[in-house]
Order: structure tokens, then sequence, then C-alpha cells
């Protein structure tokens, strides 16, 4: 299996902050490489996919980039609907593995 | 617009089958570019792939519970389904049902709201 580690596990950060998670898998995955945000009790929403690619309707403050086995995803200027818990997810190959998340919360 | 809702019972005893089904309304569960899967969430914890199906009834499982999973898809239905058998308490989770879409990278783009399952006597 390919395993995904996210850092940091958690993260303070305040209204108006660039913040960037990393995401590291433990093989090349090439650019199969993607992103959720998940809140509280809801379903998780797909934010980027392909690395890099961002899915339609997500502001243009989240972005990610990466290949191989290092990836990012970096929020430019947080809003507060933004503090959630975010993951990585490789669909290279099955079994497809998810990162352990990254909680953002507000500092 | 893609809806997909998870349905089945809430409680299961330990060492039954938990069965639930997913319903897909708002497009077709028939065409290529997609196929439907299985995704859990134990309590205060990450996510699971569980496994996966195309509409011809290809399949694929995490191995971690391909002993006791099936699922299964029902295209005239638009439903596909998820059968985990002997559970135990450790299959306590949030089970959420969703699209990959094959041509962003097998994303999964949407997802159903997900359905709390307790293996409990």
């Amino acid at each position: 299996d390919i395993q995904m580690t996210q850092s940091p596990s958690s993260l303070s950060a305040s209204v108006g902050d660039r913040v960037t998670i990393t995401c590291r898998a433990s093989q090349s995955v090439t650019t199969y490489l993607n992103w959720y945000q998940q809140k509280p009790g809801k379903a998780p929403k797909f934010l980027v996919y392909s690395a890099s690619s961002l899915q339609s309707g997500v502001p243009s403050r989240f972005s990610g980039s990466g290949s191989g086995t290092d990836f990012t995803l970096t929020i430019s200027s947080l809003q507060p609907e933004d503090f959630a818990t975010y993951y990585c997810q490789q669909s290279y190959s099955t079994p497809y593995t998810f990162g352990q998340g990254t909680k953002l919360e507000i500092k | 617009q893609l809806q997909l809702q998870e349905s089945g019972p809430g409680l299961v005893k330990p060492s039954e089958t938990l069965s639930l089904t997913c319903t897909v309304s708002g497009d077709s569960i028939s065409s290529s570019n997609y196929y439907w899967g299985w995704i859990r969430q134990p309590p205060g914890k990450g996510l699971e792939w569980i496994g996966s199906i195309y509409y011809s009834g290809s399949s694929y499982y995490n191995p971690s519970l391909k002993s006791r999973v099936t699922i299964s898809v029902d295209t005239s239905k638009t439903q596909f389904s998820l059968k985990l058998s002997s559970v135990t308490a450790t299959d306590t989770a949030v089970y959420y049902c969703a699209r990959h879409n094959y041509y962003s990278s097998n994303c999964l783009d949407y997802w159903g709201q997900g359905t709390r399952v307790t293996v409990s006597s």
C-alpha cells in the first residue's frame, strides 16, 4: 500500500494568513493526488485533482502543487469558512489511501 | 445535479453483515467516465477507502477488508451496494458512497452525506 503522510497534523492560523499543508507519499504517485476539505459532521468536499487542478467553484485562494512524492495545498488568504480538516488522497493505485488529515483551527 | 444517498440500518450486531445501498440520481450510473466507491470514517478518525465498482460489475477492494467485502451494482435501479460480513466494533463508522471521476485522476468528486453505522449488541 502507498502510505500518505500529511504535515502538520494540526495548524492554528488567523484570518488572512497564508497556510501550506504538505502531503508526502511513500512512493511516486505521479500527479494522481487529490485534496479534500471536511467540516465537522459533513461529508468531505473535493477541492483539487491531479495535484494542481482546482475543482470548478473552488475559490482561487486554494492551490495545489507537486508531483512524484511531495505535494502541497496552499491557501493564500484564510477565510473564516476555510477552518476545517484537509485530507490528501492518492488515486494512483489501489488501495486508494488518504493522509491522516490536517486540522486547521482558528488562532 | 448529481446526488448520492446512502441507506441502511444504523445498528448492526457483532458477527452479522452490514448492508448499505447508495442511490444515484441526477446522472447515469452507467457512464464509462465514472465508477463508484465506498469510504468509511471511524469516529474521530480519518478516511478509509473500502472499495469501488464499475457499472460493468468489475470491482476493487481494499486488501485489509477484501475477505469480508462485497460491492455490487444494479444499473436498472441506479444503485450500488456494500456488504461487510462478520462485523465487529471496529467497523463502527460513518460510511460514505462517492463517485470516482476517471478523467480527473480518479478523484472522488461527489459524495453522499454519509450514514452512521454502529456495531453493538
